[in-house]
């Protein structure tokens, strides 16, 4: 299956860590990446590949792969970090699959 | 600097084609590697990812819609298509286009456009 499941909701306090995870075969296979949307917004990529980030995305966000499962870490979430995140894979015939998508909150 | 631009009919009623165009500059689909995809967002909900070309002409459609959907390239005009047919009101939403980064070290959709609503309806 190239389905990619992701927890609805995260909450995390200002400053504090979080890890948003998307799990789903294609992530053992291929790498996964990630997004930021914010309301009203296009995504925005965070996360590429094994643990790469484009430029102008800040350090605090980091990408990790266990198995089955990809994680986004957000190491001292700021008031702006608060958006919905996606994560997004490829399966074996090259189509793309995002994940549900996870509201992080920052308290 | 790679910017794209989605465009077409804000209001489309039931049955009918839905055709979309991607504009872009700062890359060509005249060189190896390239590739631009189509995404959709309905109201609330998530990322759908519909089709992808590439500068080769390969083409990749969401095994869910791929009877529905048609994406071609006008590499000379900067220009991707997307046609979707008979379309219903679930079809309403957001639809982005974005290009692909695509390389060895990646397979991400770096750049996006700002996204085009469109609204089926009769």
């Amino acid at each position: 299956s190239s389905e990619l499941t992701q927890d609805p909701a995260v909450s995390v306090a200002l400053g504090q860590t979080v890890r948003i995870t998307c799990q789903g075969d294609s992530v053992e296979n291929f790498y996964a990446n990630w997004y930021q949307q914010k309301p009203g917004q296009a995504p925005l990529l965070v996360i590429y590949g094994k643990n790469n980030r484009p430029s102008g995305i800040p350090d605090r966000f980091s990408g990790s792969i266990s198995g089955n499962t990809a994680s986004l870490t957000i190491t001292g979430a700021q008031a702006e970090d608060e958006a919905d995140y996606y994560c997004n894979s490829r399966d074996t015939s090259g189509n793309r699959v995002f994940g549900g998508g996870t509201a992080l909150t920052v308290l | 600097q790679i910017t794209l631009r989605e465009s077409g009919p804000t209001l489309v009623k039931p049955t009918q084609t839905l055709t979309l165009t991607c504009t872009f500059s700062g890359f060509s689909l005249n060189t190896g590697g390239a590739a631009v995809g189509w995404i959709r967002q309905s109201p609330g909900k998530g990322l759908e990812w519909l089709a992808l070309i590439y500068w080769d002409d390969d083409e990749r459609y969401s095994p869910s819609l791929r009877n529905r959907l048609t994406i071609t390239k006008d590499a000379s005009e900067n220009r991707v298509v997307l046609s979707m047919t008979d379309v219903r009101p679930v079809d309403t939403g957001t639809y982005y286009c974005a290009h692909l980064l695509w390389n060895v070290d990646a397979d991400a959709f770096d750049i996006w456009g700002p996204g085009t609503m469109v609204t089926v309806s009769s």
